[in-house]
């Protein structure tokens, strides 16, 4: 049974600059979460995917954009990198019939904005 | 919205021995999920334990338990018999239980980094 995996495991870019990170859902999950870890800090809720519809969102602004496709895989979107959007960025999977009452989350990428 | 307070940045144990981790909360809800989540050096966050805040009795899952005091917002993690792979970062986690606007998202603390000493 595959669990949450995520792609790449680091990222290296420039300020100003674009940036997508993919997630797979654990077999048989249908939502979707991503959050952000800064360093030493707990993980930040950014927005949440299911049925390929953004449900529900943190105080992130817009330059934070999602996608959920058909397969449940997810993609989070970062335009115009900023210095402070460095950090560990975590996909976490659940199945919303249960409630989402477990998140399971991948190893994340870790991105570092130069 | 609700938060979430880890007031211990680090703390040690000596393996074999017990160590308990502090998480107080607020909220306005009655009815929440609370969660210890674990996130060793590998960086993958594992869900250690979890519990409904309707239910009085504390969790417990093998050397792990909670001691949930739902008055005073106070959610507390005890390690039983700490072993080396016990050394991790160690977040405690808020969820709603009701559908509407910030509900099933995770709220985390900072986190309390355990070392374990041989």
């Amino acid at each position: 049974d595959a669990g949450v995996t995520q792609s790449p495991t680091h990222l290296i870019k420039t300020r100003g600059q674009q940036v997508t990170l993919r997630c797979s859902p654990k077999s048989g999950h249908d939502t979707v979460s991503w959050y952000q870890q800064a360093l030493g800090q707990g993980p930040q809720f950014i927005f949440q995917y299911y049925e390929e519809e953004e449900r529900q969102r943190g105080n992130f602004p817009d330059r934070f954009s999602g996608h959920q496709f058909p397969n449940y895989s997810s993609e989070l979107n970062v335009n115009a990198l900023l210095l402070g959007d460095s950090a560990l960025y975590l996909c976490a999977s659940s199945l919303r019939s249960q409630g989402l009452y477990e998140q399971y989350f991948g190893p994340g990428t870790r991105l570092t904005v130069t | 919205a609700q938060t979430v307070t880890q007031s211990q940045p680090e703390m040690s144990v000596q393996e074999a021995e017990t160590v308990t981790l502090s998480c107080t909360y607020d909220t306005s809800e009655s009815d929440y999920y609370l969660f210890w989540y674990k996130q060793p050096p590998s960086r993958q966050m594992i869900l250690v334990i979890r519990q409904e805040a309707y239910k009085q009795q504390n969790a417990t899952e093998n050397r792990f338990s909670v001691n949930f005091q739902k008055a005073a917002k106070s959610f507390s993690l005890k390690i039983s018999d700490s072993q080396l792979g016990d050394a991790a970062m160690y977040f405690c986690a808020y969820r709603s239980v009701h559908s509407g606007a910030g509900s099933y998202q995770l709220t985390f603390g900072k986190g309390t980094k355990l070392s374990v000493i041989p």
